[in-house]
């Protein structure tokens, strides 16, 4: 069946511009994580909903950094006034429910490079 | 907040070998325990995972240990191949906020 879609798989933009990443769950997926991966590194916590809202933001490392979920399903993480420091592959993964029993699922990833 | 260690950083080990990762973490909380694998330039996949309520857990080749005393879990993979070679994270979370913590991970290099 159809994984974890993220779109677009490469974004260059130029610093200071806004930028838009999104992120198609599997379906029936309740619990939607944003994660940060920069070279040689594990991946960062962002944020994580849990149906239409977020649960935990805690990771997003600033007021530049925004997520939305409207319907539950898709979501969009935005990044306003891009700062070369934010180039990194963002990741979004989705569980079933989130909690133990369910394992998360990682799309392909969104490579932004700002410069 | 949760913090996890792991280490070595890069690990070579000769084809036929075995490999171990080692992982510290902080909240002694923490309860759910995933592996993940990552090939180059491919998305992390769950290889194995672990509960709080359980010691050891074995599937084929892989098997992951916990000692919950010490706040330390390991990954051990026995009979390595090359199609072992990747970059291996550990995590940890609790049930009660779902935030999964990943370590900086593990280079695995399998030796012809």
């Amino acid at each position: 069946g159809a994984g974890v879609s993220q779109t677009p798989s490469n974004k260059v933009t130029e610093k200071g511009k806004y930028v838009e990443l999104r992120c198609d769950p599997i379906s029936g997926h309740t619990a939607l994580y944003w994660y940060r991966q920069s070279l040689g590194q594990g991946p960062e916590f962002l944020i994580y909903f849990q149906g239409t809202g977020a649960a935990d933001d805690s990771g997003l490392p600033n007021d530049r950094f925004f997520a939305v979920r409207p319907e539950g399903s898709v979501s969009t993480l935005k990044i306003q006034r891009t700062e070369r420091g934010d180039s990194a592959v963002y990741l979004c993964a989705s569980s079933l429910n989130g909690g133990l029993n369910s394992p998360l699922h990682f799309g392909n990833g969104t490579r932004l490079t700002v410069t | 907040g949760e913090n996890v260690e792991q280490h070595p950083s890069t690990l070579s080990v000769q084809e036929g070998d075995s490999a171990v990762i080692k992982c510290t973490y902080s909240d002694s909380a923490s309860n759910y325990f995933p592996w993940y694998k990552q090939e180059l330039g491919k998305r992390p996949q769950l290889i194995i995972d672990i509960r709080s309520n359980v010691g050891e857990k074995k599937d084929q080749r892989i098997a992951v240990t916990l000692n919950k005393t010490a706040k330390h879990f390991s990954l051990h993979i026995t009979e390595t191949q090359p199609e072992d070679s990747a970059v291996y994270f550990c995590a940890a979370t609790q049930n009660r906020d779902d935030k999964i913590i990943f370590g900086k991970g593990t280079r695995l290099h399998i030796l012809p």
